[in-house]
């Protein structure tokens, strides 16, 4: 089946510092991946996608490769700032067999990013 | 702000009652998905509509649970003789056509007593 599962947090960092959160994903299909951010009391926002595999998504600074190898889809930003302490959540999305893209996040990672 | 609207954004109920929670899709979007998040969860699928008809229901939507879309636009999904587990945030999301990227309301955080 599938499934997405994602490094449990939280994960603190001071202003600037490389950010990486992990997400392995395992399909029976050819998934496209995704990456949403939520803020406190806000809905699902989407950051980035990619769509097959070696498509590397990027936004705002945020960038994530689509390994298929590895199945991983890991999320990476060079400099954080505190605007960017949320949840993220990792997705795949995959057509059912009547033919609509159901969506698999996992768990969400929370970022506190101090100054 | 993606264009997808939800209301109430909160709600207080009592176990037994029934809640209705109702979704505004961006205008143009045909597909429409209802999911439940829990605490410190990624959110789980519900239910799908494509246009006005409802094509596919996950396990989670017990007997209790109805959802429509009765002209294509809105949805309201409805929760009867409410019970303590279904205290989560409901979310809504549409999309266009046979695009993949679903765009989310901001919710609405149900806490049954």
């Amino acid at each position: 089946g599938n499934s997405v599962t994602q490094m449990e947090g939280p994960v603190t960092l001071s202003e600037e510092a490389f950010l990486t959160i992990n997400c392995t994903y395992t399909a029976t299909g050819y998934p496209s991946l995704f990456w949403y951010v939520q803020y406190p009391g806000e809905g699902l926002q989407l950051l980035l996608k990619a769509t097959k595999a070696d498509d590397k998504g990027s936004n705002k600074g945020f960038e994530a490769t689509y390994r298929k190898e590895t199945t991983s889809f890991h999320l990476e930003k060079g400099s954080v700032q505190v605007s960017d302490s949320a949840v993220y959540f990792c997705a795949l999305s995959d057509m059912e067999p009547d033919n609509f893209n159901k969506f698999y996040f996992g768990s969400g990672t929370k970022l506190n990013v101090k100054p | 702000d993606t264009g997808v609207s939800q209301d109430p954004r909160h709600k207080i109920t009592k176990r037994g009652q029934n809640v209705t929670f109702r979704c505004d899709p961006i205008s143009e979007h045909n597909r429409l998905y209802w999911y439940r998040q829990t605490l410190g969860q990624g959110p789980e699928f519900l239910t799908y509509f494509q246009n006005e008809a409802q094509l596919e229901k996950s396990r989670l939507l017990s007997d209790r649970f109805s959802a429509e879309r009765p002209k294509g636009s809105f949805s309201t999904l409805e929760i009867q003789r409410t019970e303590q587990g279904d205290s989560a945030m409901y979310l809504c999301a549409s999309s266009l056509g046979r695009e993949e990227t679903q765009y989310f309301g901001p919710g609405t955080r149900l806490l049954v007593l």
